[in-house]
């Protein structure tokens, strides 16, 4: 199956500083790539659709301009959270859709970010 | 209407049983349906997916029941073991303008018994 890596796998940071998170498809071409966040012991919740070559696609109640989405080829895309503060804390998972007509969706292996 | 709703929340398990999962769904534009596996501190692992126009569908223990007419699948673990202790989401595909979305389930923490 296709392999999705996150990195950082956790990140501590203190109160206003940025976070990158990168997502890497390692052996597939991604065009689109899905990013979440899960508070402990909920499910995810859809953040944006990061779209290779254009915008991300937020989805209602996320702050564009707190959560930067970079799709900069088609392997790669970069969540920043810009300025965190400690309710960002949270597991950010990315995603992303295999090359078969599926529908399969392939997840990284997460990234745990505290805001001190 | 894009809700996809899961139950039970948790459930204990003995070794060797059946674990069932339930999802309900409005939306008739969703177009697949799969498992999801997460372990404690990792990402979501596919186990198993079926599209909406077959009935069931058997991956070794694993199995999904699909009820197009109720709007309702359900995962199936047959003989179940303590390494399948884990939480399980459903989710459910759907496109919408050229781009497609999945929504989870609220998921279901199922812990078998040794």
């Amino acid at each position: 199956g296709a392999v999705v890596s996150q990195h950082p796998s956790w990140v501590i940071c203190k109160s206003g500083t940025s976070v990158k998170i990168e997502c890497r498809s390692l052996d597939f071409q991604a065009t689109t790539m899905f990013w979440y966040r899960q508070f402990p012991k909920q499910s995810l919740m859809l953040m944006a659709t990061s779209n290779e070559g254009s915008k991300a696609t937020y989805e209602q109640g996320v702050e564009k301009d707190k959560f930067l989405i970079n799709h900069a080829s088609l392997t790669l895309s970069t969540l920043t959270v810009t300025s965190a503060h400690p309710e960002d804390s949270s597991f950010y998972i990315c995603s992303a859709p295999g090359q078969s007509n599926t529908g399969e969706l392939f997840f990284g292996e997460g990234s745990r970010l505290t805001v001190l | 209407q894009q809700q996809v709703k899961q139950s039970p929340q948790s459930l204990i398990v003995q070794k060797g049983g059946i674990s069932i999962i339930n999802c309900a769904y409005e939306n008739t534009a969703f177009d697949y349906f799969p498992w999801y596996q997460q372990f404690p501190g990792k990402g979501p692992a596919l186990l198993i997916a079926i599209r909406p126009d077959v009935s069931e569908k058997k991956e070794g223990r694993f199995t999904i029941s699909f009820n197009k007419s109720a709007k309702q699948f359900s995962l199936h673990i047959m003989d179940s073991q303590p390494g399948d202790s884990a939480t399980y989401f459903c989710a459910a595909k759907i496109r919408n303008s050229g781009t497609y979305k999945y929504i989870f389930g609220t998921g279901t923490r199922l812990k078998v018994l040794a």
